[in-house]
């Protein structure tokens, strides 16, 4: 079945390093891919997104590459700010069938002034 | 545009009791989804309806879940009675037609304590 496995968390860094969350993904087909990020006691926020291959997912300064041949779409940023700390979740929607996302575990992030 | 709206945002019951909980998606949106999230990990599919019919309910425990969404807006999720595994938040979602590649819309979600 369809399947996200994130990077370990919880992540402390710094402010202003630089950022990068793992995530690979098994799935039939081409899947359309995500990042979601989950503030203290706020549902999830869609964060960037790529539906086909190469495709690159851009806001708020974050970036991922759709990596079909790595099965990867891994989350960076160059530069974080306190206020980006949150968890954030990797998911991905199947093709075919009853869309519906599947979703990594979730990578807590504190940002440290 | 006004988002997915959830109620209540906190609710403490004692098990076997049962609860509910409400939500009402973007307007327009078809497709509406209930997500159960355990501390620590990522939201899972309970149930999915498109309209008000149901498009997955693969995941939905059915022996003490139900949901329903009658006139094809909001919705409600209903436990009865209810377990101690039970607790978790409870996340609702919409989203335009349901295509793969549209996002989905989430509400703050409703935060279950089972004693």
């Amino acid at each position: 079945g369809n399947s996200v496995t994130q990077m370990e968390g919880p992540v402390t860094l710094s402010e202003e390093a630089f950022l990068t969350i793992n995530c690979t993904y098994t799935a039939t087909g081409y899947p359309s891919l995500f990042w979601y990020v989950q503030y203290p006691g706020e549902g999830l926020q869609l964060l960037l997104k790529a539906t086909k291959a190469d495709d690159k997912g851009s806001n708020k300064g974050f970036e991922a590459t759709y990596r079909k041949e790595t099965t990867s779409f891994h989350l960076e940023k160059g530069s974080v700010q306190v206020s980006d700390s949150a968890v954030y979740f990797c998911a991905l929607s199947a093709v075919q069938g009853a869309q519906k996302l599947v979703f990594g575990q979730g990578t807590r992030l504190t940002i440290n002034p | 545009e006004a988002g997915v709206a959830q109620s209540p945002r906190y609710k403490i019951i004692e098990k076997r009791q049962s609860v509910a909980f409400w939500c009402n998606p973007i307007s327009g949106h078809a497709t509406l989804y209930w997500y159960q999230q355990i501390l620590g990990q990522g939201p899972k599919l309970l149930i999915q309806f498109q309209n008000n019919g149901v498009v997955d309910d693969s995941q939905l425990p059915k022996d003490r879940f139900s949901a329903e969404r009658l006139k094809g807006v909001d919705s409600t999720l209903k436990i009865q009675p209810a377990k101690l595994e039970d607790s978790a938040v409870y996340l609702c979602a919409s989203s335009f037609s349901g295509a793969s590649n549209q996002p989905q819309h989430f509400g703050d979600g409703t935060r279950l304590s089972i004693l």
